[in-house]
């Protein structure tokens, strides 16, 4: 069983630019969010797909997006990169159900300088 | 709206001994899971043990378990025989029975001393 994967492990990018992260589930999940943990935080929610639609969104702007694929493999998008938005980005897959337990990927450390 | 609170930012314990970590939370939900991860240096968040609200009996894996107080809205992990390997960030988090989000605490680092 393949568990979560997230890529790249680490970003550098600066103020304005555009970053993309990728988040493969594991086998058998077909829901994927997408957590924020900044330094010292515990993570806050970005948001959640299920079958390639958005299905939950927490308090963040409308530069953050998503897609999810048909495979279940997840893309999270953020426009007009701030300073604020270094962080650590986790994924994390599940299978639709009551308990919806979550598991989650390596992450992505992104550095906005 | 749901709120997660830990109390207790640092904690320590000698290699083998017990350590309770302290979680609150505040629901007027009834159908709800609470969990405890646990954050390494690697940074993956790894499951350690989570409770229904609606069993009463508190749940159990191996060396962790956990006092789930519904009426108090108290949810403590306790670890036995801590292990070097137990040290970590520790997060307590909730999750209402129909929503998809969890909602976390700040969490309590944990230093086990040899």
């Amino acid at each position: 069983e393949t568990g979560v994967t997230q890529s790249p492990t680490h970003l550098i990018k600066t103020r304005g630019q555009q970053v993309t992260l990728r988040c493969s589930s594991q086998s058998g999940h077909n829901t994927v969010s997408w957590y924020q943990q900044a330094l010292g935080q515990g993570p806050q929610f970005i948001f959640q797909y299920y079958r390639e639609e958005e299905n939950g969104r927490g308090n963040f702007p409308p530069r953050f997006s998503g897609l999810q694929f048909p495979n279940y493999s997840s893309e999270l998008n953020v426009n007009a990169l701030e300073l604020d938005d270094s962080a650590l980005y986790l994924c994390a897959s599940s299978s639709r159900g009551s308990v919806d337990e979550q598991f989650f990927g390596p992450g992505t450390r992104l550095t906005v300088l | 709206a749901q709120t997660v609170t830990q109390s207790q930012p640092e904690m320590s314990v000698q290699e083998a001994e017990t350590v309770t970590l302290s979680c609150t939370y505040d629901t007027s939900e009834s159908d709800y899971y609470l969990f405890w991860y646990k954050q390494p240096p690697s940074r993956q968040m790894i499951l350690v043990i989570r409770q229904e609200a609606y069993k009463q009996q508190n749940a159990t894996e191996n060396r962790f378990s956990v006092n789930f107080q519904k009426a108090a809205k108290s949810f403590s992990l306790k670890i036995s025989d801590s292990q070097l390997g137990d040290a970590a960030m520790y997060f307590c988090a909730y999750k209402e029975g129909n929503n998809r989000k969890l909602i976390w605490g700040l969490g309590t680092s944990l230093a086990v001393n040899p």
